[in-house]
Order: C-alpha cells, then structure tokens, then sequence
C-alpha cells in the first residue's frame, strides 16, 4: 500500500522552512528521500533505517519513528535549487529492499 | 563508472507494437527493478530482481515481461503496447545490504499512440 505524503504541494520563499510527512500502514526497515526535477530521474537524498535515527545533510534532515511508521523531510533556510517533487519510498522488512514511493510533493521557492 | 543505464531515451510506438527497454548496470548489484512513472504521479513497481535467473511481479506487471539472465542486463518487454503504456521507465539496482540508496537510470520516455 502506498504511502501517504502531505502537503502535497507547498509553495515557499527563498530563506523559509517547511516540512513534508510520509506515514505508511505497514511496518518499516527504512525510509527513502528523493528529489526529482521534472524530466529528470529521481535524485537520492538520505535513507533513514529503524531505530528512530534522525540524519542530516547542509539544511536538509529527516526524521523516523519506527512506531508510527512515519517520517518527516525537514528543509532550512530553502533555497531556489530546493525547488522540485519529492518523494518518499518505503521499505518493508524482508522485502527484498523493493521501495513503494508516495504520490510526491511539489515544491516551489521563490525568489 | 556509469551506474545504472537505460535505452532508448526516448520512443514512440503504434498500438500493438511490441518492444525491449534495455537496462544496464555495472555497480554488481544484485537487487534491479522496474518501475513506471505516470504523469505527476510517483513510481509504481512494474518487476523486479533479487539476482540472475530470479524475477518476480511487483505492483503493476500486467502488460510486461522481464528476464534476468547476467547480474548486469534487466531488460523489460512490452508485448502488444496500449496506451496506457505511455510513461517514463526507470530502472534501478540497489546492492543487498540495508544502509544504501537504489540508484536510478535516467529514463525512457514511452509514448504509444
């Protein structure tokens, strides 16, 4: 079953924050972050594995928690290129590491 | 180091035509897969395969084959394309060890008209 993303389109300004969610149904091993500009290929962000661990990479974190089967995408002090789809892939136990992706969220910074 | 790549980029097909979107990698992974990406849609796992010789369905195979005869080639058939075959195919691989991402080939764009 699909992961659910929310929002499903946020629209920023260059310097402000925002926050997308990726809660799923079923448990967890990990989580997947990509980023997709349109016409390109999805481009890898982080993987977050359970244990609730939290990671990090310039202004751009996520979190895990294994027991509510979410986790959240945290952008700081956005910038344009942060603009594009991203998308959440999750990944059962024992699933032979097959990603289901959410429906994605559009994002936008302005200038 | 190429990674994971795909052929062709881009294809046009008639109606009942059929074809081979070829998928290269050269990372030694043992995990590929193929999934379908729908306008403003995210990906749906067509196939995929947990090493030579193994290939099993995923989400949406209805329509496609694949084979996995090297570690290296997963190609994907399409058998008598419809149109609602008009997507963009990527293939990826991922090695069989938890902590690292699946790596993307750049796409095929098909359109059946």
């Amino acid at each position: 079953q699909q992961p659910v993303q929310s929002p499903q389109a946020v629209i920023l300004r260059e310097g402000e924050d925002a926050v997308i969610n990726c809660s799923s149904s079923k448990a967890l091993y990990s989580v997947h972050w990509y980023r997709q500009k349109h016409g390109e290929a999805p481009v890898f962000l982080m993987i977050l594995l359970k244990g609730g661990e939290q990671k990090g990479h310039d202004k751009i974190s996520a979190s895990f928690n294994e027991k509510k089967q979410q986790s959240s995408l945290y952008l700081t002090a956005s910038q344009l290129s942060y603009s594009g789809t991203y998308f959440c892939g999750t990944e059962p136990p024992g699933s032979a590491r097959q990603l289901t992706f959410g429906s994605g969220t559009q994002l936008t910074v302005l200038p | 180091n190429a990674g994971v790549t795909q052929t062709p980029k881009f294809r046009i097909l008639k109606i009942g035509q059929s074809m081979t979107l070829q998928c290269a990698q050269d990372m030694n992974h043992n995990y590929m897969y193929w999934y379908r990406q729908d306008p403003g849609m995210g990906l749906k796992l067509i196939y995929y395969s947990v090493g030579a010789g193994i290939t099993d369905k995923g989400e949406v195979p209805n329509g496609y084959n694949v084979s996995r005869s090297t570690t290296e080639d997963f190609p994907l058939r399409l058998e008598l394309a419809a149109p609602s075959q008009t997507s963009v195919y990527f293939c990826a691989s991922s090695p069989w060890t938890g902590n690292t991402e699946a790596f993307f080939g750049q796409g095929t764009r098909l359109t059946v008209v």
